[in-house]
């Protein structure tokens, strides 16, 4: 199975602040990744399909970056509402495998 | 609006078997692959398996650890997935959710989720 490394676990930053995760595969996956963020007791929700796009009537603050191996997701300027916890997931190899997450919270 | 609703969730011992099923509306169900995910208490998300749509063969694949015991099926008549889960171990325990992607495996859209207790 295709081992995607999530980093940070946690993330405490102030609201307006830039905020970025990285996630690592371990192996090629092309850009068939997607980012997606959950708040407690909610589904998952898509923010980024196939690497960098941006899922519609998500907010612009949201991007994602990366191909092959290395992949980014950022937060531009941090608001109250984006506390969750994300998480990446490679769709390139059965079985789709997603990163452990990153909490973040409001320092 | 794409909505996925799950139902059949519940209490069951070690051992036992149940079934969820997932009524979807809102994109064209005939033409989806669909996927279950799962999610322990206080963990990550695991995919559990996929079904393809019949025009591609309607082929399952399985993670792992429920190959075997669980089975995934779809009723296209009636807009719905199905997951029968059978020897059931403590491990199970989670919420399931039912999911489907606009391409392929993509995974685009979930449903609410809901939780089997798996217990003696």
């Amino acid at each position: 199975d295709i081992q995607m490394t999530q980093s940070p676990s946690s993330l405490s930053a102030s609201v307006g602040d830039r905020v970025t995760i990285t996630c690592q595969a371990s192996q090629d996956i092309n850009n068939f990744l997607n980012w997606y963020q959950q708040k407690p007791g909610k589904a998952p929700k898509l923010l980024i399909y196939d690497a960098s796009n941006l899922e519609t009537g998500v907010p612009s603050r949201f991007s994602g970056r990366g191909s092959g191996t290395d992949f980014t997701f950022t937060i531009s300027s941090l608001q109250p509402e984006d506390i969750a916890t994300y998480y990446c997931q490679q769709y390139d190899i059965l079985p789709p495998t997603f990163g452990q997450g990153t909490k973040l919270e409001i320092k | 609006e794409v909505q996925m609703v799950e139902s059949g969730g519940g209490l069951v011992k070690p051992g036992g078997s149940l079934r969820l099923s997932c009524v979807a509306s809102g994109f064209t169900f005939t033409n989806a692959w669909l996927s279950w995910v799962r999610q322990g208490p206080g963990k990550g998300l695991e995919w559990v398996g996929r079904i393809k749509s019949k025009s591609e063969g309607g082929t399952t694949d399985y993670a792992a650890p429920v190959k075997g015991r669980f089975t995934i099926s779809r009723d296209d008549s009636k807009n719905t997935l199905y997951l029968q889960m059978n020897s059931l171990k403590t491990e199970d325990t989670a919420v399931y959710y039912c999911t489907t992607g606009r391409r392929g495996s993509r995974i685009d859209y979930w449903g609410q989720g809901i939780l089997v207790t798996v217990s003696s």
